[in-house]
């Protein structure tokens, strides 16, 4: 079985700032990691993935995520962030062997001018 | 390539009325679902298909019912609709056994009054 637990359900954060959105996984076997992005009135893209290679995996439009097994987490970073990052992200979990991925619940991030 | 394709876009049903929303992929992906999207709840698996022939329950199967036509399309069907399913419902879909990424479709936004 899988779960994830997405601390926060809203980020603010400054233009130029940095953006950390944390992720939180239990999953009984080897996982797969996902950050997904959702513009409003959209549906979901794929920001990056985990698969079980390199642990630091860089994803599209400067994000990137770090996989930590002893913390179980797969927090998302940005150094700076733009007005256009503005939008929902979704953490997600599957493993080998399962047809399914656990979403979390979500985080909305706003950028202040 | 189109990708995911859901139709229709919007939908306004009142209570006890019936009716199918359609999803298609061209990717010769294997495995596709279906969400719902409620605030606060991030998405949950209505429905899933791991293979052609065959579906399967997910988290909340309740009012739903589906068929896979086909490889490439995967219709979710509301029999006797409930204001309890107004929702945003998305369709995805994995080439199953290579880790899982998720392809999502633009979204069904359904009101029933």
């Amino acid at each position: 079985a899988q779960s994830v637990t997405q601390l926060g359900s809203h980020v603010s954060v400054s233009e130029g700032a940095l953006v950390l959105l944390r992720c939180n996984y239990s999953s009984s076997v080897p996982p797969y990691l996902f950050w997904y992005v959702q513009y409003p009135n959209q549906g979901l893209q794929l920001l990056l993935k985990y698969t079980s290679a390199a642990t630091l995996v860089k994803g599209i439009n400067g994000f990137e995520a770090e996989f930590k097994k002893s913390e179980t987490s797969f927090h998302l970073t940005k150094p700076s962030a733009h007005m256009s990052d503005a939008a929902e992200y979704f953490c997600a979990v599957s493993g080998a062997g399962s047809y399914q991925l656990t979403f979390g619940k979500g985080t909305k991030l706003s950028v202040i001018p | 390539n189109a990708g995911v394709t859901q139709t229709p876009k919007f939908q306004v049903l009142k209570t006890g009325q019936s009716m199918t929303l359609q999803c298609a992929q061209d990717m010769n992906h294997n495995s596709m679902y279906w969400y719902r999207q409620d605030p606060g709840m991030g998405l949950r698996l209505i429905y899933y298909s791991a293979s052609e022939g065959t579906t399967d329950k997910g988290e909340v199967p309740n009012g739903y019912n589906v068929s896979r036509l086909n490889k490439r399309e995967f219709s979710l069907r509301l029999e006797s609709a409930a204001p309890s399913q107004t929702s945003v419902y998305f369709c995805a879909s994995t080439l199953a056994g290579l880790n899982n990424e998720q392809f999502f479709g633009p979204g069904t936004r359904l009101t029933v009054l």
